[in-house]
């Protein structure tokens, strides 16, 4: 069974410029879900999807950070203009609904933004 | 609020020991409490959870860990450690009662010696 995938998986930029990172969960799993990870710290959510509804974007810059996950399947997280403080691995995973969450999460290896 | 303690940074014992990377954890309702383990340039893995029943939980490459509701822990143990368990590891919590949001520690490095 293939993984959660994510793309790319390196991405240099300057500030002020658009970014965009794609992710693929596994085949059947409802929830998706993105994380930012900065350096010696745990994985912040951005955002949690059910099927194709955000449920909980709480912690999403809304300013300049976007995300979409049409038809309930593969997910892009977009920032535009990104800034230096963007700068951090962005990943991806996903799990089965459950009932009440029970289930763990599952991830993937993870997008490295450095913007200069 | 949510809130998960990994009060060690760093985590450093000789091979063929045993290790303890230790977790504290605030929830309001019932604790959903997850291991997780991460490689260098790799995503997070999970290594095994607790969600009711025993106390003591089993997971993935030996290791185990004890959930504590007096002390509000969940430390994570191995009886005999490798040099390939060196990696980083996070504990999470999850509100068992109140909603789905994961809240992630800030992770212990773990270092085998050989």
């Amino acid at each position: 069974e293939a993984g959660v995938v994510q793309s790319p998986r390196y991405k240099i930029i300057e500030k002020k410029q658009p970014v965009a990172f794609w992710c693929n969960p596994i085949s059947g799993h409802n929830t998706l879900y993105w994380y930012r990870q900065n350096l010696g710290q745990g994985p912040e959510l951005l955002i949690r999807y059910e099927n194709e509804e955000a449920v909980d974007d709480s912690q999403l810059p809304k300013d300049r950070f976007s995300a979409e996950r049409l038809k309930g399947v593969d997910s892009t997280l977009k920032i535009q203009p990104a800034e230096l403080g963007d700068s951090a691995v962005y990943l991806c995973a996903s799990s089965p609904l459950g009932v009440q969450g029970n289930h763990e999460q599952y991830f993937g290896p993870g997008t490295r933004l450095t913007v200069t | 609020a949510q809130s998960v303690a990994q009060p060690e940074d760093q985590v450093n014992v000789a091979e063929g020991n045993p290790l303890t990377v230790k977790c504290t954890y605030s929830v309001s309702g019932n604790p959903y409490l997850f291991w997780y383990v991460q490689y260098p340039n790799r995503g997070l893995q999970f290594l095994l959870k607790y969600i009711t029943g025993d106390n003591l939980v089993k997971g993935s490459y030996g290791f185990e860990a004890e959930f504590n509701k007096s002390q509000t822990s969940f430390h994570l143990k191995k009886p005999s450690a490798l040099v390939s368990d060196s990696a980083l590891y996070f504990c999470a919590v999850r509100d068992g009662t109140g909603g789905f949001k994961t809240i992630f520690g800030a992770g212990t490095r773990l270092f085998v010696k050989a």
